[in-house]
């Protein structure tokens, strides 16, 4: 699988509008960028996936670079619940199924 | 929808017991469940890929006679944490491919283990 390099650590004011990079520029044709969240002592917490094109939901957005070697995910409004650390990964599928292998992600802490 | 649920929560167990952690996909079938381990500030270290009715795959450096998974059905996957010791003290989480794509991989809540 690819290897995802994340700053260690972010900070971020409550109301604005978090952006954590990540960069995968060894990045395959059919491998997925997946971000998650753990929030101390929890499972990880799905936020978004794409291949290539920009994706949107209600938690996130995810901005993949055209040549596929880096992505951004955007928290719009960001509240003190979204501190936590975020994961983002590459994953390709192998026999059916992808394996998801998690980095050192990025401590997002988000300040009133 | 993708809910996998995770027991027990937290255990406490002596040096040269068995434990036994379940994952359950509560609202859909996943023929495909990881096990993955994480110590204090560190990340998930995947420990293995577990497939409904055939022996799972372990990562490598993981001990598969020590770390025993078993997916008899859909829904279940269970990992037994043979003849524990303190250095196997960690938190182990769960995770299972969602109905769809649109659902990424749902992890469980984790479980605590410490052994005294």
């Amino acid at each position: 699988d690819a290897k995802t390099t994340q700053p260690p650590s972010m900070d971020c004011a409550e109301g604005r509008a978090a952006n954590l990079p990540c960069n995968h520029s060894t990045i395959s044709g059919n491998e997925y960028v997946y971000w998650y969240r753990q929030i101390h002592s929890q499972g990880p917490q799905y936020i978004i996936h794409g291949l290539k094109n920009n994706e949107t939901n209600e938690m996130a957005s995810l901005i993949i670079t055209e040549d596929r070697k880096s992505s951004t995910l955007i928290l719009p409004h960001a509240t003190l619940r979204d501190t936590a650390v975020y994961y983002c990964i590459v994953a390709t599928i192998i026999q059916g199924a992808q394996k998801l292998v998690f980095g050192q992600g990025t401590r997002l802490t988000i300040n009133p | 929808g993708a809910v996998v649920s995770q027991h027990p929560s937290w255990v406490i167990c002596k040096s040269g017991t068995s434990v036994k952690i379940e994952c359950r996909s509560l609202d859909f079938q996943a023929t495909t469940m990881f096990w993955y381990r994480q110590f204090p500030k560190q990340s998930l270290m995947l420990m293995a890929t577990s497939n409904e009715g055939s022996k799972a795959t372990y990562e490598q450096g993981v001990e598969k006679d020590k770390f025993l998974i078993n997916h008899a059905s859909l829904t279940l996957s269970t990992l037994t944490v043979t003849s524990a010791h303190p250095e196997d003290s960690s938190f182990y989480i769960c995770s299972a491919r969602g109905p769809d794509w649109g659902y990424g991989y749902t992890f469980g809540s984790g479980t605590r283990l410490t052994v005294v």
